[in-house]
């Protein structure tokens, strides 16, 4: 079947504008999670969402960055004013629960350049 | 909070070598480790994983033994191959009891290049 996809593959922005990115998970999975990948390091969570619970929001880096979902499809995070610290690939996964050692799958990422 | 150190990288080896990269954790209660991998132009994948102390995650040769005493989760296999090139990263899912229950917290990832 269909995996995670995330569009668009890439993106390139002045400092100052808003982006958003979007995520579609796999079709039934409850689960979905972004992370930030920087060049040379490891992944940063940044969101996750579980059914209709309330998102877990503790890794979002700053007041710029928001995400949404719609029920249990497509997500959405927005980066506004952003900086060139920004610059980075987002990864988007889904699993079938976020209960338990459930595998994440994982999108293949944007990667957003600030210039 | 939780945290994964994976060995610095980049490693090189010559086919058939022996492959070891180390991981070691920081997290209360009983997380569950996993490594995943990331070969070049592909999205990341799950390589194996491990619930509880003790348990060995295997696939396509690689192993890794979750090691509560020493809170390690060290991947190793025994004869690398060209097409094992990737980074490879280390990370664990907080247990129920923790605030960090549902996310994965990665290690900085190892790049691992095999030469023929």
């Amino acid at each position: 079947g269909a995996g995670v996809s995330q569009s668009p593959s890439n993106k390139v922005t002045e400092k100052g504008k808003d982006v958003e990115l979007r995520c579609d998970p796999i079709s039934g999975h409850t689960a979905l999670y972004w992370y930030r990948q920087r060049l040379g390091q490891g992944l940063e969570f940044l969101i996750y969402f579980q059914g209709n619970s309330a998102p877990d929001k503790s890794g979002l880096p700053s007041d710029r960055f928001s995400a949404e979902r719609t029920g249990e499809s497509v997500s959405t995070l927005t980066i506004q004013r952003t900086q060139q610290e920004d610059s980075a690939v987002y990864l988007c996964a889904s699993s079938s629960r976020g209960t338990g050692a459930y595998e994440q799958y994982f999108g293949p990422g944007t990667r957003l350049t600030v210039t | 909070g939780n945290s994964v150190t994976q060995m610095e990288g980049p490693v090189t080896l010559s086919e058939e070598a022996f492959l070891t990269i180390n991981c070691t954790y920081t997290a209360t209660g009983y997380p569950s480790l996993f490594w995943y991998v990331q070969y070049p132009g592909e999205g990341l994948q799950l390589l194996l994983k491990a619930t509880k102390a003790d348990d060995k995650g295997s696939n396509k040769g690689f192993e890794a033994t979750y090691r509560k005493e020493t809170t390690s989760f060290h991947l190793e296999k025994g004869s690398v191959q060209v097409s094992d090139s990737a980074v490879y990263f280390c990370a664990l899912k907080g247990d129920a009891g923790g605030t960090s229950y549902g996310k994965l917290t990665f290690g900085q990832g190892t790049i691992l290049t095999v030469h023929p």
